[in-house]
């Protein structure tokens, strides 16, 4: 499978504990975005690499989030301390610009998402 | 700010029938449009983009700047439609993230 995995599939933690996430981008991609998207939302947009640099952060990302993306491939997510309103799916999506194996300018492919509930 | 909102959360349809999703966009330079499309149990997909003018499973959109619109189309519904419908807008900047509306529900009725 060549898309965007993400792992796990579902975590169920409990108040207070850390959760940690993972995302593997197309091998290709250079561009990585972390997106959360709660029930009856879209997906709003957490942060973004370009390679290994963290370029962008949304006001959502409180300081309890830290987001890794070491040699400029997978990316992990965590979350210190969760709370019950970090229950979410998260998504990650990879893109690259145009002539990266055929890929669309910016054309952003999504994973199937890590769904967080914390209890 | 950047904004997009999609007024109806659930739309049913008979196949065979025309739909339209719609979608409103808030922003103030030159956005770039997409369509967003989740079959059941499947992830988030691009269906198609407003640069690229084209139809993808019969659905075409048409970018009108002038009412800040961009909806989805297409004149003869089919079952395997059904799904859930994101419009999303890209404003630019290095980061080229996402601002995705709150999504329409689609059901093709037989």
């Amino acid at each position: 499978d060549t898309g965007v995995s993400q792992d796990p599939r579902h975590k169920i933690t409990k108040r207070g504990q850390n959760v940690t996430f993972r995302c593997d981008p197309i091998s290709e991609h250079n561009r990585l975005y972390w997106y959360r998207q709660t029930l009856g939302q879209g997906p709003e947009f957490l942060t973004y690499f370009q390679n290994e640099a963290q370029l962008e952060k949304s006001r959502l990302l409180s300081d309890r989030f830290s987001a890794e993306r070491p040699k400029g491939s997978f990316s992990t997510l965590e979350i210190q301390r969760t709370e019950q309103g970090d229950s979410a799916m998260y998504l990650c999506a990879s893109s690259a610009k145009r002539g990266a194996s055929g890929s669309r300018s910016y054309e952003q492919y999504f994973g199937p998402g890590t769904r967080l509930t914390v209890t | 700010a950047q904004r997009v909102t999609q007024p109806e959360k659930l739309l049913s349809v008979f196949k065979g029938a025309p739909v339209e999703l719609k979608c409103n966009y808030s922003y103030s330079g030159s956005p770039e449009l997409f369509w967003y499309v989740q079959y059941s149990r499947q992830r988030l997909q691009l269906l198609l983009r407003h640069i690229s003018r084209e139809s993808i499973k019969g659905f075409t959109a048409d970018l009108n700047k002038g009412e800040t619109s961009f909806h989805l189309k297409k004149p003869f519904a089919q079952e395997e439609d059904s799904a859930m419908y994101y419009c999303a807008l890209s404003g630019g900047g290095s980061a080229r993230q996402l601002t995705f509306g709150s999504g329409t529900q689609l059901t093709v009725l037989p």
